[in-house]
């Protein structure tokens, strides 16, 4: 398995710019997460689902912010419009049924630069 | 309270020492605690973890010990390697893994020759 890809690896953008971040999880996981991580905060989780409904978004920090799962193999996480304050990495994660906290299998991540 | 929290922040160790990472805990609700390890330009992925029922796990050099009094945990990896070299996040979840995952905030370890 080719394990989770993320797509872009990179993002460059300008302020006020529509970002989307591309999620494909591990296929029979049923579990996907969204995560940020800053030198400032660590590792935040913004939003997970279960069989592709989201279970908890009370990570995602405001409005500008929203993920969806259309279907098992895929997810994307927005951000419209962006802010230099989102510069991050932001890393999807899947898990096999069992529960959220079973082991999580993290994709490269993306890193975001908001100019 | 979901928060661990996770010292030192950075830890620089000599090749073949020992490295210890603290973590502490508030919600005396917590029943699984891994911990994962990330190298840079790549995603976290689990090392070892341990629930409350036992006090210590050892996987290789690798060990959690675990005191539920206190409410902390550590990971301690003995002969630290080069390969080491990485950040480590502790984490902390309820109900047996049916909650999501609290993360420490990381600690970046530099295994020096």
């Amino acid at each position: 398995d080719a394990g989770v890809i993320q797509s872009p690896r990179h993002e460059v953008t300008e302020m006020g710019q529509e970002v989307t971040l591309r999620c494909k999880p591990i296929s029979g996981h049923d579990y996907l997460f969204w995560y940020r991580q800053t030198m400032m905060r660590g590792l935040e989780l913004l939003i997970y689902f279960n069989n592709n409904v989201p279970i908890d978004d009370s990570g995602m920090p405001e409005d500008r912010f929203s993920a969806k799962m259309p279907n098992a193999s895929f997810s994307t996480l927005k951000i419209q419009p962006s802010e230099p304050r989102d510069s991050a990495v932001y890393f999807c994660a899947s898990t096999l049924a069992g529960g959220p906290s079973d082991t999580q299998y993290f994709g490269p991540g993306t890193r975001l630069t908001v100019l | 309270q979901q928060q661990v929290k996770q010292s030192p922040q950075s830890l620089i160790v000599q090749k073949g020492g020992i490295s210890i990472i603290n973590c502490a805990y508030e919600n005396t609700a917590f029943d699984y605690f891994p911990w994962y390890q990330q190298f840079p330009g790549k995603g976290p992925a689990l090392l070892i973890a341990i629930r409350p029922d036992v006090s210590e796990k050892k996987e290789g050099r690798f060990t959690i010990s675990f005191n539920k009094s206190a409410k902390q945990f550590s990971l301690h990896i003995m002969d630290s390697q080069p390969g080491d070299s990485a950040t480590y996040f502790c984490a902390a979840s309820v109900n047996f893994g049916n909650e999501k995952l609290t993360f420490g905030t990381g600690t970046r370890l530099t295994i020096i020759p």
